[in-house]
């Protein structure tokens, strides 16, 4: 009964590197979200994945970050170029389907000094 | 314009001084409110989902209930390990399965 995972838990990195942010969801769960959390601001959608659609990308700020979700399950979002502004806390969800509950993991805190 | 707004952004009560968090709403169409706790350097944590007006859900000291406009949580004698922030959300629009966040309320419990 392993809840949403992710990896790592912290991450410092300088101003113009990549990154790559790790999500293992729950067992089962077809249904996998990204979202970001800034300091003052509230949670923000990034991308979803439903099974082996077309991925929903209308949250992503930006053309360096995308994501990608291998085999239905481990999903990696990745941030290229990184810029100070992108320091926040990735929350990852997954829920069974589209539009049921999400279930959040604990969070990647990236701070891009 | 947001479509789903909180209030009180901060909320302090003193041990057992009941009250209640309000949570606005735009969408139309409204295909579930979902509540969540969020505490401190974690993710937050699903407490409850309303889908019609005239709903509620309890849970311990907390009950949610929902109107066609609004949602609130109302805590009943808090603890201080209710402490946290509490987050409500939506689904922004039709065919969308992501949630829209308000920006919470920071609830601190005093003993």
């Amino acid at each position: 009964g392993a809840g949403v995972s992710q990896s790592p838990s912290n991450k410092v990195t300088e101003k113009g590197k990549d990154v790559e942010l790790r999500c293992d969801p729950i067992s089962g769960h077809t249904a996998l979200y990204w979202y970001r959390q800034s300091l003052g601001q509230g949670l923000e959608f990034l991308i979803y994945f439903q099974g082996n659609s077309a991925p929903d990308k209308s949250g992503l700020p930006s053309d360096r970050f995308s994501a990608e979700r291998t085999g239905g399950s481990v999903s990696t979002l990745t941030i290229q170029r990184t810029q100070q502004e992108d320091s926040a806390v990735y929350l990852c969800a997954s829920s069974l389907a589209g539009g049921e509950t999400q279930y959040f993991g604990p969070g990647t805190r990236l701070l891009v000094l | 314009e947001d479509q789903v707004t909180q209030s009180p952004e901060a909320l302090r009560l003193q041990e057992g001084e009941s009250s209640s968090l309000n949570c606005s709403y735009t969408v139309s169409g409204l295909r579930g409110l979902f509540w969540y706790r969020q505490d401190p350097g974690k993710g937050p944590e699903f407490l409850f989902t309303l889908y019609s007006a005239g709903e509620e859900k309890e849970k311990e000291r907390l009950k949610a209930t929902l109107t066609k406009k609004e949602s609130f949580l109302h805590i009943t004698a808090p603890k201080p390990e209710d402490s946290a922030t509490y987050l409500c959300a939506v689904p922004p629009g039709a065919g969308s399965y992501q949630l829209t966040f308000g920006k919470g309320t920071k609830l601190s419990v005093i003993p």
